[in-house]
């Protein structure tokens, strides 16, 4: 079936270090984008793609880097420069032209720094 | 960019129809309004969108006021699973695809 798939689910790592989330679609969409979501609060935009091998900055972008080398593909990297990296992660895909069609979201990472 | 208000928190007993308001005064002609849901610990999901004349799916309907300066979203039937945040996002032309959600209204649902 169709999708968009973000693994793992669940991830911890300390401090200090890099980690890198995945996101694959196999919809087709040229659309791609990252939100970060903490505890009772709506999510906000970190990066988003619009076609391979080209990406822009979103709201809340710094300690964050991305590529964009398939069009099935957009995975974040949380860098060690991200001051509160801990927060629910996830990865939305849609056609270009988002104004009459439906953007899909995968289930989410929840990424725990200790 | 335009700009919504949503209730923070709404209440439902099962079973019963909810209106979720959204003012959007600020939309242009354009715009269409888009309406996702969020259910705990889950990805948001797709409802309902539309552009000047009410919409129905399997899901919802939507109303949306001759002025476009406001909508509903109409669960006709709530049930405990539809107890989720719901957004209202209009989505505007020329804002490069991007999708930006404001806080939602945190929807209860009353067995």
């Amino acid at each position: 079936d169709g999708g968009i798939t973000q693994s793992p689910k669940y991830l911890f790592r300390k401090e200090g270090q890099n980690v890198t989330l995945s996101c694959e679609q196999n919809l087709n969409h040229d659309a791609m984008y990252w939100y970060r979501q903490d505890p009772g609060q709506g999510l906000r935009l970190i990066y988003y793609s619009q076609i391979v091998n080209d990406f822009q900055k979103g709201d809340i972008a710094e300690g964050y880097s991305v590529s964009r080398e398939k069009k099935e593909s957009f995975p974040l990297t949380v860098t060690s420069a991200q001051k509160n990296p801990t927060a629910f992660y996830l990865c939305a895909s849609s056609m270009m032209g988002t104004l009459n069609t439906e953007a899909f979201f995968g289930q989410g990472t929840r990424l725990t720094v200790v | 960019d335009a700009k919504t208000t949503q209730p923070n928190s709404m209440e439902s007993n099962e079973e019963e129809p909810v209106h979720l308001p959204c003012n959007h005064s600020t939309i242009s002609g354009t715009d269409y309004i888009h309406w996702y849901r969020q259910l705990p610990s889950q990805g948001p999901e797709y409802v309902i969108h539309g552009l000047t004349s009410n919409v129905n799916n399997r899901m919802a309907s939507l109303a949306i006021a001759e002025d476009r300066k406001s909508s509903t979203l109409i669960l006709h039937r709530a049930t405990l699973r539809d107890a989720a945040v719901y957004y209202c996002i209009p989505q505007v032309m020329n804002r490069d695809d991007k999708i930006i959600f404001g806080k939602g209204t945190r929807l209860h649902i009353l067995p």
